[in-house]
């Protein structure tokens, strides 16, 4: 079974507009950390934020804030007034309490226009 | 403060040639990781290191792949001889264990093509 589920392969969103990018997670570690991260078309992976599975509230970064639904097991990343800067592939990935390793989501491609 | 370092960005090899990539963690992370990224396969986690011992080689492909880490600052990764399906995009990524859960910082990648 999958362990992390990004069904969206692609998104678009206008300028200046909030964007929802889904992400599901399948766990029985009660102790566990989500990740989000940004590929531009440059190729780098940028880190951008994360929530362990024991924090009450959920992440915020500047734009960007993990919506953290435990019951659901979803990790939303809301971007808030997006800019054209955003249009990358964005990866969702987990870290269960006992192992190092990131497992990554297959990703979503967001397109934002002006 | 300076990030994770790749080398060489692009690398275009005949199949059969050995090949080896470089990467400079960020300094006092002590885990690294390899990746590789595939259109097919994603992103998939190869070999990481804690403190410069192989901690888990689960991902290697198969034995044209060795890793090392011989000290703090440096690690190679190796495929000799090289194929053609191993082209991809090849990562490396640290993290430190003192932050909370240990978010892991990439490098810019290494893109490799065999011919």
């Amino acid at each position: 079974a999958q362990k992390i589920t990004q069904t969206q392969p692609g998104m678009f969103v206008q300028e200046k507009e909030a964007v929802t990018l889904d992400c599901t997670y399948d766990t029985s570690d009660p102790s566990y950390g989500l990740f989000w991260y940004k590929q531009p078309s440059s190729g780098e992976m940028i880190f951008l934020i994360y929530q362990g599975s024991y924090d009450q509230q959920n992440a915020t970064e500047g734009r960007y804030s993990l919506n953290f639904q435990k019951a659901r097991k979803s990790a939303n990343l809301v971007i808030s007034a997006s800019q054209l800067g955003d249009s990358a592939m964005y990866f969702c990935a987990m870290r269960e309490g006992g192992t190092d390793k990131l497992i990554f989501g297959t990703g979503t491609r967001l397109q934002v226009f002006p | 403060d300076a990030g994770v370092i790749q080398s060489p960005r692009h690398e275009v090899t005949e199949m059969g040639q050995e090949v080896t990539l470089r990467c400079k963690p960020i300094s006092g992370h002590d885990y690294l990781f390899w990746y590789r990224q595939t259109m097919m396969r994603g992103l998939e986690l190869l070999i990481y290191f804690n403190n410069n011992v192989p901690i888990d080689d689960s991902g290697m492909p198969e034995d044209r792949f060795s890793a090392k880490m011989p000290n703090a600052s440096f690690s190679t990764l190796k495929i000799q001889p090289s194929e053609p399906r191993d082209s991809a995009v090849y990562f490396c990524a640290s993290s430190s264990a003192v932050d909370t859960w240990g978010e892991q910082y990439f490098g810019p990648g290494t893109r490799l093509t065999v011919t």
